[in-house]
């Protein structure tokens, strides 16, 4: 079984682009998660879904942000007006449900974003 | 409200030394779950074990140990002979049951030095 991958793993922007990352969960794995993780500190929780159904936001979460799972298969995040702050590790987990490991999340590689 | 503190920010040691990395948790509920996972400097968060609030066992798994105890709000991880592969940061989280979204640690960065 592959695990969680998310592309690209790296990305630099400008300060005003907009970006897209996707991550695709263990096949499977019916909840999907985002944090984001900047330097020196744990991941902070984003958002989840459940299949497509997008459960939880956190306030962290503004306007700028927004998150997808068309399928309830990969998801994507996007970033709107990137600003200077925006710039972390976004991370994206998956788990399964009605299994042993119910609620144990399985983390991708992430992916770096930096904004100049 | 939820949290989670490792007071430990970073700790070095030499290789075959035994380390104990601490975690102190707060929250209102009575139903949750313990974590912890270790971050390599490649980055990726590799899980390393749950453990729900009903159960107290201590648990071993090769040269790693936990100790939870409910009394004092503590889950703490223990690396008995560590190696140099053993060097990243720890975190440890926790869980509600039904809220899903963990609550992460500021972490504690491992040195082992050979």
């Amino acid at each position: 079984d592959t695990g969680v991958s998310q592309n690209p793993r790296h990305k630099i922007t400008k300060r005003g682009q907009n970006v897209t990352f996707r991550c695709d969960p263990i096949s499977e794995h019916n909840r999907l998660y985002w944090y984001r993780q900047t330097l020196g500190q744990g991941p902070e929780f984003l958002t989840y879904f459940q299949n497509e159904a997008q459960l939880e936001k956190s306030r962290l979460l503004s306007d700028r942000f927004s998150a997808e799972r068309p399928k309830g298969s990969f998801s994507t995040l996007e970033i709107q007006r990137t600003e200077q702050g925006d710039s972390a590790m976004y991370l994206c987990a998956s788990s399964p449900t009605g299994a042993v490991d119910t609620d144990t999340q399985y983390f991708g590689p992430g992916t770096r974003l930096t904004v100049l | 409200a939820q949290k989670v503190t490792q007071a430990q920010t970073e700790i070095s040691v030499v290789e075959k030394e035994d380390v104990t990395l601490d975690c102190v948790y707060e929250t209102r509920d009575t139903t949750y779950y313990l974590f912890w996972y270790k971050q390599p400097p490649s980055g990726e968060l590799v899980f390393l074990i749950r453990r729900n609030s009903f159960d107290e066992q201590n648990e071993i798994s090769g040269r790693y140990s936990w100790n939870f105890q409910k009394s004092t709000s503590s889950f703490n991880f223990t690396i008995t002979a560590s190696q140099v592969v053993d060097s990243a940061v720890y975190f440890c989280a926790l869980s509600e049951v039904g809220t899903y979204k963990y609550i992460f640690g500021t972490g504690t960065r491992l040195k082992v030095l050979a």
